[in-house]
């Protein structure tokens, strides 16, 4: 079935280092892919839209400087935290839909990226 | 207003018995997606089961059931027999169809604990 890859898995890091995400639909092509975040024991949040070949959407109160979203592709969407903070550690995850199949297939999650800055 | 709501932050059930997670939602569109996802500790999201609006039967899949009552906008999980190796957060989401890129929206979550 489809496979949404998201790289790397763990992220620690210093106060202001930029950091990028990946995420890979490996057997699907996915116009568009999205991005959530999820702090503690809470629900994902979804920040953005990442389409291909265009802009981003995000919601509102995401800092779009902030959070950087380039699909360049059909299979690979990346989301780049700028400078990061303290207040950026979060658990971040991409899912994406192959809408070549049926409407009723589900999103496919990446298995999501702790990112912690120290 | 939510779009998704799950009112049970946290629910208990004998291992072997059947338990219920609840979801309600919120939505004009009239065609629409829902889902119900289960994430372990590790973080991954699993996908369960699916029921879409114009479905005219319950979706089932193995062990999970979905309760669709679409008059009450109620989309609630039903997991028979359970095992210890469902403890686990569950959230139900909704995609509606008429946007653009059909975003799918989650509930707050209910953190389900199998007791042996």
């Amino acid at each position: 079935g489809a496979v949404v890859s998201q790289h790397p898995s763990w992220v620690i890091c210093k106060s202001g280092t930029s950091v990028k995400i990946e995420c890979r639909s490996l057997d699907f092509q996915a116009t568009t892919m999205f991005w959530y975040r999820q702090f503690p024991k809470q629900s994902l949040m979804l920040m953005a839209t990442s389409n291909e070949g265009s802009k981003a959407t995000y919601e509102q109160g995401v800092e779009k400087d902030k959070f950087l979203i380039n699909h360049a592709s059909l299979t690979l969407s990346t989301l780049t935290v700028t400078s990061a903070h303290p207040e950026d550690s979060s658990f971040y995850i991409c899912s994406a839909r192959d809408v070549a199949r049926y409407s009723n297939q589900p999103q496919h999650f990446g298995d999501g990226t702790r990112l912690s800055i120290l | 207003a939510q779009k998704i709501t799950q009112t049970q932050p946290g629910m208990f059930v004998q291992e072997k018995e059947a338990v219920t997670l609840d979801c309600t939602y919120d939505t004009s569109d009239p065609s629409y997606g829902l889902f119900w996802y289960k994430q372990p500790s590790s973080g991954e999201m699993i996908f369960l089961i699916y029921q879409g609006s114009y479905d005219q039967q319950n979706a089932t899949e193995g062990r999970y059931s979905l309760n669709f009552q679409k008059a009450r906008k109620s989309a609630n999980l039903v997991i028979s027999a359970s095992q210890l190796g469902d403890s686990a957060m569950y959230f139900c989401a909704m995609r509606e169809d008429s946007g653009g890129y059909q975003k799918v929206t989650f509930g707050t979550g209910t953190k389900l604990q199998v007791i042996p």
